[in-house]
């Protein structure tokens, strides 16, 4: 199994600012997820971040909008870029586990309101 | 659009009773996972199931799927107030060798 950390935990913004997402694994990971969850939903997925190649981004999710960088296999950020009340969510991070199957280990979250 | 449909959407049970969740999905998969997120936090992998599985055990869970159907049910026995969370099915992303879909959800709240 892995271990993963996400920072912060939950934070308050202003409308047209942006915040940065932190998501550290204890073991080296290929495949990492961004996902969206608003207030009651499942889970979105944004983008899938692989080290050394551009994200892959889900349809209706954007670069500009949700920029995401991986530069080694144990990191990853997600940066929400000038907020709005909509971008009010849990974001989490996961990896991908196992050789043959697809089970995903998921970070904490990051609790995000924006007013 | 999401794979898994799941229902109820909202189940309330008193402690020691069993609670049963169901799972739609639509395409073809080789295996199907449940997965429980406590209030606002991260997933937590519960288990998963073959396709050529028709049921799966670990401890107070049993999970069945029938990919004639393509549903599957989680059942909780004996449930307890920690048992407390909301419950996603998921299923492979067609297309995607490790991308997963995430079905609706449902909250489960057991009573003391």
């Amino acid at each position: 199994s892995a271990v993963i950390s996400q920072k912060p935990s939950r934070d308050i913004c202003q409308r047209g600012t942006s915040l940065t997402i932190q998501c550290q694994v204890d073991s080296q990971v290929t495949m990492m997820f961004w996902y969206r969850q608003q207030p009651g939903q499942s889970l979105t997925l944004i983008a899938t971040a692989n080290q050394g190649s551009e994200a892959t981004y889900e349809s209706g999710f954007v670069i500009d909008k949700f920029p995401i960088s991986r530069p080694n296999l144990t990191f990853s950020t997600l940066t929400v870029s000038n907020m709005s009340p909509e971008d009010s969510s849990i974001y989490l991070c996961s990896v991908g586990w196992g050789s043959q199957e697809n089970e995903q280990f998921f970070g904490p979250g990051t609790r995000l309101t924006v007013l | 659009s999401q794979q898994g449909e799941e229902d109820p959407q909202a189940l309330s049970i008193q402690e020691g009773e069993n609670a049963t969740m169901n799972c739609s999905y639509k395409t073809s998969i080789n295996n199907l996972q449940w997965y429980r997120q406590n209030s606002g936090r991260g997933l937590v992998h519960l288990i998963l199931i073959r396709s050529n599985e028709r049921e799966k055990h670990s401890g107070r869970l049993r999970v069945t799927l029938d990919t004639s159907k393509k549903s599957s049910s989680l059942l909780i026995t004996a449930s307890r107030a920690a048992d407390t969370a909301s419950y996603f099915c998921a299923t492979p992303t067609s297309g995607s060798a490790r991308q997963l879909t995430f079905g609706s959800g449902t909250q489960l709240t057991v009573l003391p």
